[in-house]
């Protein structure tokens, strides 16, 4: 089974700072997804950057960006020049490369993270 | 394009009533996913579907819990006999194919009184 921890709870930051996540998991597998969900206030879970681990290159989406270390099971996520908006609870979440067993997301518990103007 | 649509956002039951949950995947996703998210909590994996099959529901509770993705309409997620402690948001997802990205509804929240 796979397992998700994300070690902050709450992170707050000024707006225009860059502020880093942290994420680490541990699993057996060779191939696999990770993923980082923004949920602000609606609930709404929003798909906010995507890493397949064979990729060595690390994914970034315009203000995001990830740090993946597959050999340490590392994925922080990065916000640049971050805003009021960005202020949500953030997850991190692992997928296995289907092929056998569950395919759904094994979501860590979340980083509250507030932006202060 | 609509996204995953579920209804209700908030439902009300009592203990001991039938709590239905509806979900219509993204149109042209074939792939369901059920989660259960408590408060102060990460979501968790319930039950995987495709159009008519149950896939994997190694995340359903062994009892109460219920669903279905028929081959016509949406998705049912069912509580029988709800207790205090199936006080959560669900969140539904839909995928076109097995392994890529997985979409989200905005949740049913449920609350037993």
């Amino acid at each position: 089974a796979q397992t998700v921890t994300q070690s902050q709870p709450e992170m707050s930051a000024q707006e225009a700072e860059t502020v880093t996540l942290s994420c680490t998991y541990d699993t057996s597998e060779n191939n696999y997804y990770l993923f980082w969900y923004k949920q602000p206030p609606s609930r709404q879970m929003i798909l906010v950057i995507r890493q397949e681990a064979y990729k060595q290159q690390n994914a970034t989406e315009n203000r995001f960006s990830v740090n993946f270390q597959k050999a340490a099971k590392s994925f922080s996520l990065k916000i640049s020049d971050s805003q009021l908006g960005d202020t949500a609870m953030y997850f991190c979440a692992f997928m296995k490369v289907p092929g056998g067993g569950a395919d759904g997301l094994t979501f860590g518990k979340g980083t509250h993270l507030i932006i202060q103007p | 394009n609509a996204g995953v649509m579920q209804n209700p956002r908030h439902l009300v039951r009592r203990r001991g009533q039938e709590a239905r949950l509806r979900c219509s995947p993204m149109k042209g996703h074939s792939h369901v996913y059920w989660y259960r998210q408590l408060p102060e909590e990460g979501l968790k994996f319930m039950v995987y579907l495709q159009k008519e099959n149950i896939i994997d529901e190694s995340g359903m509770p062994k009892e109460r819990f219920s669903a279905e993705f028929p081959k016509e309409g949406p998705s049912i997620l069912r509580i029988q006999q709800v207790v205090r402690g199936d006080s959560a948001a669900y969140f539904c997802a839909s995928s076109p194919k097995q392994g890529t990205e997985a979409f989200f509804g905005q949740g049913t929240r449920l609350t037993v009184v």
